[in-house]
């Protein structure tokens, strides 16, 4: 399997533009998990589906960040307009259904650099 | 909210040498699982631990979760450095699924 695929690895942009991160969890798995990763917070959960649903958004900074996960094989991270602060490392993680949810497997993630 | 705290935040060891971090939760654990990052990668899981009191090992590196269950230490024997990168802890978010992590624990090994 090829794991958790991630796209681009990194992006370079400047403020006010969109960014849309891209993530394809391994196929069976059924939970798909985006975080953010700084030196400052740490790793921190933004949005986890289950089943395509999106179960969890409390973690979604604001606005300017949405999620969607059109079918079980893709799902997008958008920053709309984006800003100097949304730098970070970003991560997607998949895991199978039942008590292995939280045995997560994650991608290789995503490095932001907003100018 | 959970908070889970690591140590220490950083450490080096010199190749062959023993070592542990700790991670400590401000609240009962459920679900203690560790992680590893090397540097621009993601997060492999290394193991998962629920009872209290339990023990697992995984080749060089094990895992205790205490009997209390507010925290667990992760013990590396002879250390490689093969062995170096971000050792980070995650807990279950009680009646949530998903993961709350520690801040890391920065392992170099020398040579």
């Amino acid at each position: 399997d090829a794991g958790v695929i991630q796209s681009p690895r990194h992006e370079v942009t400047e403020m006010g533009q969109e960014v849309t991160l891209r993530c394809k969890p391994i196929s069976g798995h059924n939970s798909l998990f985006w975080y953010r990763q700084t030196m400052m917070r740490g790793l921190e959960l933004l949005i986890y589906f289950n089943n395509n649903v999106p179960i969890d958004d409390s973690g979604m900074p604001e606005d300017r960040f949405s999620a969607k996960m059109p079918n079980a094989s893709f799902s997008t991270l958008k920053i709309q307009p984006s800003e100097p602060r949304d730098s970070a490392v970003y991560f997607c993680a998949s895991s199978l259904p039942g008590r292995s949810y939280n045995e997560q497997f994650f991608g290789p993630g995503t490095r932001l650099t907003v100018l | 909210s959970q908070e889970l705290e690591q140590s220490p935040q950083s450490l080096i060891v010199q190749e062959g040498k023993n070592l542990t971090i700790n991670c400590t939760s401000s609240k009962t654990l459920y679900g203690l699982y560790w992680y590893k990052q090397k540097y621009g990668e993601g997060l492999i899981f290394l193991m998962m631990l629920q009872k209290g009191g339990e023990e697992k090992s995984h080749e060089k590196i094990t895992a205790k979760l205490d009997e209390k269950k507010q925290q667990s230490s992760l013990h590396i024997t002879a250390s490689q450095p093969s062995h170096a990168g971000i050792y980070l802890c995650g807990a279950d978010a009680q009646g949530a699924q998903k993961l709350v992590f520690g801040q890391g624990t920065r392992l170099t090994i020398n040579p």
